[in-house]
């Protein structure tokens, strides 16, 4: 069974920090891993998805990075902003029921960005 | 609207009672996701479609919980006789593709419905 966890559970940093987010994995044998945001009330927001053949994937400040064979992936956010104040997970998508594929959620690590 | 739609947002209802979760994907979705998340965690999978055919239910707790999307768009999740430990976030998700082993279109997330059972 796939576990995913994220720590620290929570992170305080101040503004033009650069920073670094974890995530480990148990099984390598994943076919991609996603990063996600999630806002309070609010639902949540794909951020980068890095197949299983990739390394990374950029999009703006954030780079995402994947090496399966030590079940880790990190989230980098560059010159950090208090707009970037929110809870990121991570999610890996791995083999479920039959034939199909399901994504398995790490708890999360809420950020905080003082300015 | 442009995003995944779920309703109600907020359900309180005493225990023992029978609730039904609605969410509507974004339109042409062929995917559609449910998942359940519990304060400080991260969302757990409960079961998904593809179009009108349930795919997989092996994420749903007991047979209390059902899912049905009779014509490959709205979908309804009921719990019935509802019990305290059902009080979560009930998340729905929707994905342009198929979800097969090798290829993952991004699910897109709706708001949540947050059930309360007293």
């Amino acid at each position: 069974k796939q576990e995913v966890t994220q720590i620290p559970a929570a992170l305080s940093v101040p503004e033009g920090e650069n920073l670094v987010l974890n995530c480990s994995f148990t099984d390598s044998a994943i076919y991609n891993l996603q990063w996600f945001r999630q806002d309070p009330g609010k639902g949540l927001t794909s951020l980068l998805l890095i197949q299983s053949s990739q390394r990374e994937q950029t999009s703006g400040r954030l780079n995402a990075s994947l090496d399966k064979s030590s079940g880790r992936s990190t989230l980098y956010i560059a010159a950090s902003q208090p707009g970037d104040s929110a809870t990121y997970l991570c999610a890996a998508l791995c083999r479920g029921s039959g034939a199909n594929s399901k994504l398995t959620f790490g708890k999360g690590i809420t950020l905080s960005v003082r300015p | 609207g442009a995003g995944v739609s779920q309703s109600p947002r907020y359900k309180v209802t005493k225990r023992g009672q029978d609730v039904a979760l609605r969410c509507d994907p974004i339109s042409g979705h062929v995917s559609l996701y449910w998942y359940r998340q519990a304060l400080g965690q991260g969302p757990e999978f409960l079961t998904y479609f593809n179009y009108e055919a349930q795919q997989d239910k092996s994420g749903l707790p007991n047979d209390r919980f059902s899912a049905e999307r009779p014509e490959g768009s709205i979908s309804t999740l009921t719990i019935q006789r509802t019990e305290q430990r059902d009080s979560a976030m009930y998340r729905c998700a929707s994905s342009l593709a198929f979800s097969s082993r090798r290829i993952n279109q991004p699910q897109h997330f709706g708001d949540g419905t947050r059930l309360s059972i007293l």
